[in-house]
């Protein structure tokens, strides 16, 4: 499939490094921060949420951390693998009427070999 | 089990012409949304579904988008007479109750207007 995102911010680590993926969100009100993961060809993948009472949550291989003082949210992903290569994107819940959600514009990882 | 499977996978029509873009959520799944995601771009929200209630349209970008939602399962976008500004990846998906940060997304219908 078309690749999406041609023209994202790109970040590039060595396999085996660690990845750190930065966003910024705009509504202090949202009560979830969520990281969504999209191979070319396909759509987003959930990879981990975290509620706006904690400051920091962890997964497998990934770590996601929230600064309301600063509205910056950052997934941290360990040991990056080839196949950790995709555009990650942040999305936030900003009105828990609606429950649709509100996606930032996304960050290529690319990892070289 | 099966996951959000969404058809076309690509539809490529000419403008003017109305398009059906259909979605079959994960089985049990009480909501479904509607993304478009033209390229170098994130997801813009178009429309939801959850369960009996009245979707929630302030998505839809014009009164030419529409959706429904049968029995409480497949979905079906439609868009009339389709404008090359329309083409883009249009997304579905699905979530269970009221866990709509976790959502699980079909693999979405390539829609190019020429």
């Amino acid at each position: 499939g078309e690749s999406v995102g041609l023209h994202l911010p790109t970040l590039s680590v060595q396999e085996g490094d660690n990845s750190i993926i930065n966003c910024a969100y705009s509504n202090s009100a949202s009560d979830y921060f969520i990281w969504y993961k999209q191979e070319s060809g396909k759509g987003p993948q959930f990879i981990i949420d975290i509620r706006s009472n904690m400051d920091k949550r962890q997964g497998q291989r990934v770590t996601v951390l929230l600064n309301k003082t600063v509205k910056h949210l950052s997934l941290q992903i360990a040991a990056t693998q080839p196949g950790d290569s995709a555009v990650y994107f942040c999305a936030e819940n900003p009105d828990t009427g609606r429950r649709a959600l509100t996606f930032g514009s996304g960050t290529r990882l690319q990892v070289q070999p | 089990g099966a996951g959000v499977s969404q058809s076309p996978s690509n539809k490529v029509t000419e403008k003017g012409k109305d398009v059906e873009l259909r979605c079959d959520p994960i089985s049990g799944h009480t909501a479904l949304y509607w993304y478009r995601q033209s390229l170098g771009q994130g997801l813009e929200f178009l429309i939801y579904f959850q369960g009996n209630s009245a979707p929630d349209k302030s998505g839809l970008p014009s009164d030419r988008f529409s959706a429904e939602r049968t029995g409480g399962s497949v979905s079906t976008l439609t868009i009339q007479r389709t404008q090359q500004e329309d083409s883009a990846v249009y997304l579905c998906a699905s979530s269970y109750g009221t866990g709509a940060h976790e959502q699980y997304f079909g693999p979405g219908t390539r829609l190019t207007v020429t």
